[in-house]
């Protein structure tokens, strides 16, 4: 079967870094995303990894190790903003999105 | 309108009547498709379509129906609704179906079914 798992919650402090672990097992490969969702809102589109490395984007990065089946999403200067569900979603040989259940992150002052 | 449109926002029904939820993108995306969100669960795919005419059952079909008549419409619905399908339901779209291609969604309807 398809699997995606990551984290359920983690706690991080204002002006910190957190890493967001992924570990996917899906049938085929054709990418690897993470969306931000707050409460109650729809989930944004954050980055998007196909090749091995780590892709930098301001404050956020996103690694990916294709042999490994792994991902982990990088937030640095943590903001109260910050605070949000972090999503991890694998397209898979059909070209359809496997998602993991999220990560919800708590960010104290 | 700018980007998806859903309808209604929230709804209470009662079991066995028939819904239709609404979902409109003005991004003249090729692909659009239908989440449900419950909670400790991932996102999972109901019915997508890949372009207008066609579409394609996704991960939760049963109990569901879409159409895609046009590019900017794809309405779901629920043809005898049972407590189960008590959930979040979200639309997508993307440029198109293939590798790379982000989705965008609208802002959920919040749907009960006593």
């Amino acid at each position: 079967g398809q699997n995606i798992d990551q984290p359920t919650e983690m706690t991080a402090t204002e002006g910190a870094i957190v890493q967001i672990n992924c570990t996917y097992q899906t049938s085929g490969f054709n990418g690897l995303f993470w969306y931000q969702q707050h409460a109650g809102e729809a989930p944004t589109f954050l980055s998007y990894n196909v090749l091995d490395g780590l892709e930098e984007k301001g404050r956020f990065s996103s690694f990916l190790s294709r042999s490994k089946g792994y991902s982990y999403l990088l937030l640095k200067e943590l903001q109260m903003k910050d605070s949000a569900s972090y999503l991890c979603a694998v397209m898979d040989s059909n070209y359809q999105l496997i998602w993991g259940a999220g990560t919800k992150l708590i960010i104290k002052p | 309108i700018a980007g998806i449109t859903q309808a209604p926002t929230s709804q209470i029904l009662a079991a066995g009547r028939r819904m239709t939820l609404r979902c409109t993108q003005d991004m003249r995306h090729n692909a659009m498709y239908w989440y449900r969100q419950d909670l400790g669960l991932g996102l999972r795919l109901i019915h997508y379509s890949n372009t207008a005419g066609t579409t394609g059952k996704g991960e939760v079909p049963d109990g569901y129906s879409v159409s895609r008549a046009n590019t900017d419409d794809f309405p779901l619905t629920l043809a005898s609704a049972v407590p189960s399908q008590t959930s979040v339901y979200f639309c997508a779209s993307s440029g198109t179906s293939g590798s790379g291609n982000e989705q965008f969604f609208g802002p959920g309807t919040r749907l009960t079914v006593l």
